[in-house]
């Protein structure tokens, strides 16, 4: 069974550029997060889709977006990037029937540096 | 969610058994806890999970105190490959988000 595919893995940008990355669920999972980690702060919840819908949110700025679609694949969006942005974001599925659980499947994540 | 407090690091010798102590005082009754591992430069692993019963899977034993103000995670035959960044985290079911919050964790490196 196919684990959760991040892509890009690694990618570099320039202040005020935007990047957009994408995240593969397992087959069958519906629930995508996603997550930033940075060495100062550590891993942060940034927002959770379920059924194309997201459903929480973490505290980050509105350049930080998201979207999913109806095959649960998601993408998340950064604009005007700014040096503090960079960071390794991991994308996590579960959730096969809905139901919630602390069980979290990790991608190995997208390590964006801007310049 | 409950905050949990873990030492910054530990030692423990290749096929020793790792006990990896947290503390989270302020749990309520209807939230769990959660290990986690990150391997360095990969994504963090589930490990094991428990509400108040002590667990054993595979990976791991998970030992709550009867207050269940700590709990234990036991890797009973250390190996290079489990030196990581241990994560305890306090969940509660609810509300239909699945939302962790992690903290510093535990850096555990075994050695032979």
């Amino acid at each position: 069974k196919a684990g959760v595919t991040q892509t890009p893995r690694y990618l570099i940008k320039t202040r005020g550029q935007q990047v957009t990355l994408s995240c593969s669920p397992i087959s069958g999972h519906r629930s995508v997060s996603w997550y930033q980690q940075t060495p100062g702060q550590g891993l942060q919840f940034l927002f959770e889709y379920f059924s194309e819908t997201q459903r929480n949110k973490g505290n980050f700025p509105g350049r930080f977006s998201g979207r999913q679609f109806s095959n649960s694949r998601s993408e998340m969006n950064v604009s005007t990037l700014e040096l503090g942005d960079s960071a390794l974001y991991l994308c996590a599925s579960s959730s096969p029937t809905g139901v919630v659980s602390g069980e979290l499947f990790f991608g190995e994540g997208s390590r964006l540096t801007v310049l | 969610d409950a905050k949990t407090t873990q030492p910054p690091s530990m030692d423990c010798a290749e096929g020793r058994a790792a006990n990896l102590p947290c503390n989270h005082s302020t749990i309520s009754g209807n939230e769990y806890v959660y290990w986690y591992r990150q391997i360095h430069s990969q994504g963090p692993q589930y490990i094991i999970h428990g509400l108040k019963n002590n667990e054993t899977n595979e990976m791991a034993s998970l030992i709550i105190t009867e207050d269940r103000k700590s709990s234990t995670l036991i890797l009973p035959h250390a190996t290079l490959r489990d030196t990581a960044v241990y994560y305890c985290i306090v969940r509660q079911e609810r509300g239909g988000y699945n939302k962790l919050i992690f903290g510093a964790g535990t850096r555990l490196a075994v050695h032979p």
